[in-house]
């Protein structure tokens, strides 16, 4: 069955400076993979997804994320986090019944 | 834009209890889902909707039944609510069913004590 392993449970990063999470997946064939963000009280929304093509995939918010096969990974990146990035981060695959199955996530908090 | 509405936000049930959780999506989507969202197990899908008329189990669809009134409502039915129910609920819709973009509600925070 297709996973998603999110390692970093949580991860503080200080205002300005750069972000990297990890999202590493099970899956044979080519995936079709996401990256949702959380904000506290609030339902998700898409950052960004990845189909095929281009392996760095732009999103918004400035976010962007690298496909990886050798590594079976799609890392999320930010140059530089505001404040308001503190939120909770998913990584999501599509299955084989052609549903999205999320990692655990990654809690992210913005120091000042 | 309202986009998915989901009610009650908050509720608190006895063990036992039923109650139906609402969603709702005015943006004609096709399919909708139920999560749950439970620390460190990210969202779990409970059931889903591919169209009107449809419904088909998730992950963790135990103790839990749907009801796809219509294209806009996809309900989710607790029958005889248990503590292991305690959990964040979100309803989705998307377009159609295979690697669209899910737009979220705002979720239901459930207790069952």
């Amino acid at each position: 069955a297709q996973s998603v392993t999110q390692p970093d449970i949580h991860i503080t990063v200080s205002e300005g400076a750069s972000l990297e999470l990890r999202c590493n997946y099970s899956y044979g064939a080519t995936p079709y993979l996401f990256w949702y963000v959380q904000s506290p009280g609030q339902g998700l929304q898409l950052l960004l997804k990845y189909f095929s093509g281009d392996t760095l995939v732009q999103g918004i918010k400035g976010f962007e994320a690298e496909f990886k096969r050798s590594q079976s990974s799609f890392n999320l990146r930010k140059p530089s986090v505001h404040w308001s990035d503190a939120a909770e981060y998913f990584c999501a695959v599509i299955n084989n019944d052609y549903k999205l199955s999320f990692g655990a996530g990654t809690t992210v908090t913005v120091r000042a | 834009n309202a986009g998915v509405t989901q009610t009650p936000k908050f509720q608190v049930l006895k063990t036992g209890q039923s109650m139906t959780l609402q969603c709702a999506q005015d943006m004609n989507h096709n399919s909708m889902y139920w999560y749950r969202q439970d620390p460190g197990m990210g969202l779990r899908l409970i059931y889903y909707s591919a169209s009107e008329g449809t419904t088909d189990k998730g992950e963790v669809p135990n103790g839990y039944n749907v009801s796809r009134l219509n294209k806009r409502e996809f309900s989710l039915r607790l029958e005889s609510a248990a503590p292991s129910q305690t959990s964040v609920y979100f309803c989705a819709s998307s377009e159609k069913l295979i690697g669209e973009k899910l737009f979220f509600g705002s979720g239901t925070q459930l207790s069952v004590l």
